[in-house]
């Protein structure tokens, strides 16, 4: 994979549901995997950085996972509210250098 | 308080017009990033600068030119060879160590009549 990939693309649930997506990046040469939330309107918000294989993130209902061998990270969100719609990035940092590689996201809807 | 500020927020250019877009940010970072986002697309690297006075091409560059005179300031000019410049331009920055988490401004919107 060269690119970074969301998926799904959009998302549908009803308050309470809980969901999840996912985040796919190049597997070679990996440095590090954020998360970030992005309301209409306002700037991408930082939930959680990851660098070692296994790790596990959680704040609040929302918690994320990595798996640097096979190149994906999930992020779930337990108990969705409608406060929780937006959009979720994801990006990669390889090692060799300081860019970021940014998946077009997944937009999350929460329904009242 | 500290953060990244960009402006304008909208800007209307002619066709064949060179505008710059400012960013500025006052967290003492050393990197900062210009992205651009399209409808339906992830944020595109256009530029990134790790420390002043040095600034390295994103997979965007055509048409596009930066400067980093000061550590505070990574302005971005989009000229008028940038064949598609209507477009909402993220301003971003980090401490620039591996990993750091990446702060945003909220974004310029540039639209081409």
């Amino acid at each position: 994979i060269l690119n970074v990939e969301q998926s799904p693309q959009s998302l549908h649930v009803q308050e309470g549901d809980s969901t999840n997506f996912t985040c796919s990046f190049p597997s070679s040469n990996f440095y590090a995997l954020h998360w970030y939330r992005w309301e209409t309107a306002k700037s991408p918000e930082a939930l959680f950085v990851m660098t070692l294989n296994g790790d596990e993130k959680k704040k609040g209902r929302i918690s994320a996972t990595l798996n640097t061998k096979e190149g994906y990270s999930y992020l779930y969100i337990k108990g969705s509210q409608p406060e929780d719609s937006a959009t979720y990035l994801c990006a990669s940092k390889g090692g060799d250098n300081n860019d970021m590689r940014f998946g077009a996201g997944t937009r999350l809807t929460v329904k009242p | 308080d500290g953060g990244i500020t960009q402006s304008p927020k909208y800007l209307f250019r002619k066709e064949g017009q060179n505008v710059t877009l400012s960013c500025e940010q006052n967290l003492n970072h050393d990197a900062m990033y210009w992205y651009r986002q399209d409808p339906g697309q992830g944020l595109r690297l256009i530029y990134y600068s790790q420390i002043v006075n040095d600034f390295q091409k994103g997979d965007i560059a055509e048409g596009y030119s930066v400067s980093r005179e000061k550590k505070e300031s990574f302005p971005l000019t989009v000229t008028s060879a940038q064949k598609n410049p209507t477009a909402f331009y993220l301003c971003a920055s980090n401490r620039g160590s591996s990993g750091n988490t990446i702060y945003f401004g909220e974004g310029s919107w540039l639209t081409v009549v």
